[in-house]
């Protein structure tokens, strides 16, 4: 079956301090990948998205992820967070083409001064 | 520039009680439109989506259904709610493409079933 991962529930990170969240995918085929951003009781933002060429895609609000087909991987990264970075951020993806999305169950930040 | 409205965004309702939730897409026509469902502590489940007027697919057996009445509205409904029916619904839209266009959420409704 389909599966998004996500193994970290919570992270938490100094301000300032580099930044990476992981996601690996189960899928047959190379599929789009998206990193969202969900505020407390708010709706998801997307970040970045890949779809196919550069392997690096950079997104909204200084965000980056490495898409890595050896390792199924579509980690997210940032070099120096912001305290406005806190929230939850999901990964998703969609094998079929179809917008149909699984996500991954999220991976809650916490900024710490 | 498109925009999705969700109502209510807080729902306070009694086990056995009717719902309805409604959500709107402005500025685009023919979207694709899905209801997700998200739990406490998990991801988002795929409810409903729709590819238009009337065309609705269920990802999910469950006590909720959904309509589809205009291109741009997309309502979930419930005759009688359940406990388990509390969460965290959302409202999304896309392109109809083959797969690269991304969702966009409404802000979201809160459900409490008490």
């Amino acid at each position: 079956a389909q599966s998004v991962t996500q193994p970290d529930i919570h992270i938490t990170v100094s301000e300032g301090a580099s930044l990476e969240l992981r996601c690996n995918y189960s899928y047959g085929a190379t599929p789009y990948l998206f990193w969202y951003v969900q505020s407390p009781g708010q709706g998801l933002q997307l970040l970045l998205k890949y779809f196919s060429g550069d392997t690096l895609v950079q997104g909204i609000k200084g965000f980056e992820a490495e898409f890595k087909r050896s390792q199924s991987s579509f980690n997210l990264r940032k070099p120096s967070v912001h305290w406005s970075d806190a929230a939850e951020y999901f990964c998703a993806v969609d094998n079929f083409g179809n917008e149909k999305l699984t996500f991954g169950t999220g991976t809650r930040l916490t900024i710490i001064p | 520039s498109q925009t999705i409205h969700q109502w209510p965004a807080t729902l306070v309702q009694p086990v056995g009680s009717p719902l309805s939730l409604e959500c709107t897409v402005e500025g685009t026509s023919n979207p694709n439109l899905y209801w997700y469902r998200q739990a406490a502590g998990r991801g988002l489940q795929l409810l409903f989506y729709s590819v238009g007027i009337g065309q609705i697919s269920s990802e999910v057996p469950q006590n909720l259904s959904a309509s589809r009445p205009q291109d741009r509205q997309f309502i979930l409904s419930s005759k009688k709610l359940l406990l388990s029916d509390s969460g965290f619904y959302l409202c999304a839209w896309a392109k109809p493409t083959d797969g690269n266009s991304p969702l966009h959420f409404g802000n979201g409704t809160r459900l409490t079933v008490t």
